[in-house]
């Protein structure tokens, strides 16, 4: 139990399709982040949120569209995926979003697209 | 941009062997993170080294961050099959001001055999 909760643990979608990944941390953190993880390749940060506010955008595609509701909750919507981005979406929480902080992660997201 | 590259990408040990990574920043580095991954799981933070020449240890693992501060490495003395997963040295350019924006390794996946 890591404190960061992602569903779903899987999904399969096509390239019309949007859906929505979700992540939940009961840390009492304020800041939460979104990387991606592709076969042979390092951790990709593609979102940073501090208390809501997005601080961060990896240069991600707009077919990529975070949602931070509150300090708790991080949503990242999809629509029109390309087969590219096939690969585990990781969410992270961390204290605050200033240096020195571990993070903290969710099992994440294995997303395939058809 | 930065770029942390990680050395060897892959390591098959003998169990009881040691095991050493190692993490080279094009950037110096404020500081410098170690996470754990095991085969299907998600990264879960080590340890973080911050002062020049520092080394910590933890139980086998030995962390050791550069004079220069742009490398780091991590030495497992007498590896067990529970070493086995992929290693990752994080790192953040302390010329990119605050935040705690991390920029991943490449990663080394260790496998210890019986």
């Amino acid at each position: 139990e890591t404190g960061v909760t992602q569903t779903p643990r899987h999904l399969v979608m096509g390239m019309t399709n949007k859906k929505s990944l979700k992540c939940e941390q009961h840390l009492g953190h304020n800041a939460m982040y979104w990387y991606k993880q592709s076969a042979k390749k390092p951790l990709e940060l593609m979102f940073v949120y501090s208390l809501e506010e997005r601080v961060e955008n990896n240069s991600v595609p707009s077919r990529f569209s975070p949602e931070c509701p509150n300090s708790s909750h991080l949503f990242l919507h999809l629509h029109t995926l390309q087969p590219e981005d096939s690969a585990l979406y990781l969410c992270a929480s961390s204290r605050t979003q200033g240096e020195n902080q571990p993070q903290h992660f969710g099992d994440g997201t294995r997303l395939s697209i058809l | 941009g930065q770029q942390v590259m990680q050395i060897p990408q892959y390591q098959h040990v003998q169990e009881g062997e040691d095991f050493t990574t190692y993490c080279n920043s094009s950037t110096t580095l404020s500081n410098i993170q170690w996470y754990k991954q095991r085969p299907g799981g998600h990264p879960v933070f080590l340890i973080q080294l911050v002062k020049s020449g520092e080394v910590k240890k933890q139980k086998r693992l030995t962390f050791q961050f550069g004079e220069a501060k742009k490398n780091s490495s991590l030495h497992i003395t007498a590896t067990q099959t529970t070493d086995v997963g992929t290693y990752f040295c994080a790192g953040r350019n302390w010329l990119t001001g605050g935040g705690n924006k991390l920029t991943f390794g490449t990663g080394t996946q260790l496998k210890v055999e019986l």
